[in-house]
C-alpha cells in the first residue's frame, strides 16, 4: 500500500536552530514527493517538490529536502529556524497512475524564542 | 479568480441537517480535489474531478457524502444527515491538468462543526 509517514506530531525548535522534519514513504513505484506548509486558518502552500533529477530540492523560505531512495525518505530541513516558520507541515506523495495526493499526518512546528 | 475560493469559511450545523460546501477553483484548472482534514488525522482524500471524466469517488466515507462539479468549474460537496464525526475542515484544491507534474493549489477550507 502507498503511504506517507511523519513521526512526532509536535516539533519544538529554538529560534536559530536547525529544523528537521522526517518523512518516509512506502511505494512500489517511484513517487513524486511534496512538502506543504499550512499557516493557521489558511490552506496548504507548496514548499517544494521532488519529481525526477536532482535529489536535493530547494524550496521557498529557505527550506530544502533530499530524496533518498535507499532510505525511502524525503526529510525537510532548514538551517536556522525563524519565528515565522511556526506552522503545520505536511509531506505528500503522488504515484504513477494515481492522481490523488497521499498525505502524512503532519508536524506542528513550534519555534521557541 | 486569483486563487481557490471556498465558502462558507465556517459552518455550524445541527446533527441530522444537510450541508453544502462550495469550491470555486482557479480559472482554467481542469482538475479539482476535495480533502477532509480532521484533528490529528492529516488530510484524507475524498473525491477527484478531471475535466469531463467520471470522478474518482473512492475516498467518500459514506453514501451521505456526494459531490458534483457543474460546467467543469464550481464544485459542491454535500453532506446529508450530518453526524458529529463529520466535523472537520474540508479543503478544496485545483490544478491545471491533474497528474504528477502539476501543482495543486488549495483553498482556505471550510470549517464544519456539527453540534
Amino acid at each position: 500500500a502507498q503511504s506517507v509517514t511523519q513521526l512526532g506530531s509536535h516539533v519544538s525548535v529554538s529560534e536559530g536552530a536547525l529544523v528537521l522534519l522526517r518523512c518516509n514513504y512506502s511505494s512500489s513505484v517511484p513517487p513524486y514527493l511534496f512538502w506543504y506548509v499550512q499557516y493557521p486558518n489558511q490552506g496548504l502552500q507548496l514548499l517544494l517538490k521532488y519529481t525526477t533529477g536532482a535529489t536535493l530540492v530547494k524550496g521557498i523560505n529557505g527550506f530544502e529536502a533530499e530524496f533518498k531512495k535507499s532510505e525511502t525518505s524525503f526529510h525537510l530541513t532548514k538551517p536556522s529556524a525563524h519565528m515565522s516558520d511556526a506552522a503545520e507541515y505536511f509531506c505528500a506523495m503522488l504515484t504513477y497512475g494515481n492522481n490523488r495526493l497521499a498525505f502524512g499526518k503532519g508536524n506542528q512546528v513550534v519555534v521557541i524564542p | 479568480g486569483a486563487g481557490v475560493s471556498q465558502s462558507p469559511s465556517n459552518k455550524v450545523t445541527e446533527k441530522g441537517k444537510d450541508v453544502e460546501l462550495r469550491c470555486d477553483p482557479i480559472s482554467g484548472h481542469t482538475a479539482l480535489y476535495w480533502y477532509r482534514q480532521s484533528l490529528g488525522q492529516g488530510l484524507e482524500f475524498l473525491i477527484y474531478f478531471q475535466g469531463n471524466s467520471a470522478p474518482d469517488k473512492s475516498g467518500l466515507p459514506s453514501d451521505r457524502f456526494s459531490a458534483e462539479r457543474t460546467g467543469g468549474s464550481v464544485s459542491t460537496l454535500t453532506i446529508q444527515r450530518t453526524q458529529q464525526e463529520d466535523s472537520a475542515v474540508y479543503l478544496c484544491a485545483s490544478s491545471l491538468a491533474g497528474g504528477r507534474n502539476t501543482e495543486a493549489f488549495f483553498g482556505q477550507g471550510t470549517r464544519l462543526t456539527v453540534v
